[in-house]
């Protein structure tokens, strides 16, 4: 089935250490976005991508990173610089021109020892 | 920054319909309506979206006043897996940003 892979589902990390999390579409969806979520909170947008070897800063930027190599593919890295990582990361992504429904992973639930 | 007003919570009885209103006094002509969900820890899901016209599918309802500035979500026939946060979200379909902005959306019980 088409759909949108984020993995891990949980990860734990020591502070300091850089983390990359997968997110993987097979929906042909061109626009991918990474999202944080607080507890009780919205969610935040880090960054997104509308093509292959492009992307935009969202409102939280800092301390991540991201890449587009492939359409496939959006992979977030938190890096050490990132004062709070401890959250659910989202990923979501949308079809080119249409009218604008985002579709989302599972999330992935980062906790920093 | 998200353009709409929620309520934080709501309740509603097993069964009974369940409205969701959502403030949008700065709507622009060519922003959308759309409402996700999203059930604890899993990701959002979408359920409907509107111009100006009310609309229906199989999960939900939506009524946009005519002035556009508010709508609410309806819920026919509520039950416990409806339990979730509800995001009302505006925005241009095609918006050259392609930014979806969540604020914190209502918390609606389903009580039995």
């Amino acid at each position: 089935d088409g759909g949108i892979t984020q993995s891990p589902k949980y990860l734990f990390r020591k502070e300091g250490q850089n983390v990359t999390l997968s997110c993987e579409q097979n929906l042909n969806h061109d626009a991918m976005y990474w999202y944080r979520q607080d507890p009780g909170q919205g969610l935040r947008l880090i960054y997104y991508s509308q093509i292959v070897n492009d992307f935009q800063k969202g409102d939280i930027a800092e301390g991540y990173s991201v890449s587009r190599e492939k359409k496939e593919s959006f992979p977030l890295t938190v890096t050490s610089a990132q004062k709070n990582p401890t959250a659910f990361y989202l990923c979501a992504s949308t079809p080119p021109r249409n009218t604008g429904e985002l579709f989302f992973g599972e999330g992935s639930r980062l906790t920093v020892l | 920054d998200a353009k709409t007003t929620q309520p934080p919570s709501m309740d509603c009885a097993e069964g009974r319909a369940a409205n969701l209103p959502c403030n949008h006094s700065t709507i622009s002509g060519n922003e959308y309506v759309y409402w996700y969900r999203q059930i604890h820890s899993q990701g959002p899901q979408y359920i409907i979206h509107g111009l100006k016209n009310n609309e229906t599918n199989e999960m939900a309802s939506l009524i946009i006043t005519e002035d556009r500035k508010s709508s609410t979500l309806i819920l026919p026939h509520a039950t416990l897996r409806d339990t979730a946060v509800y995001y009302c979200i505006v925005r241009p379909p095609w918006d050259t940003g392609n930014q979806f902005y969540f604020g914190t959306g209502t918390s609606l019980t389903v009580i039995p």
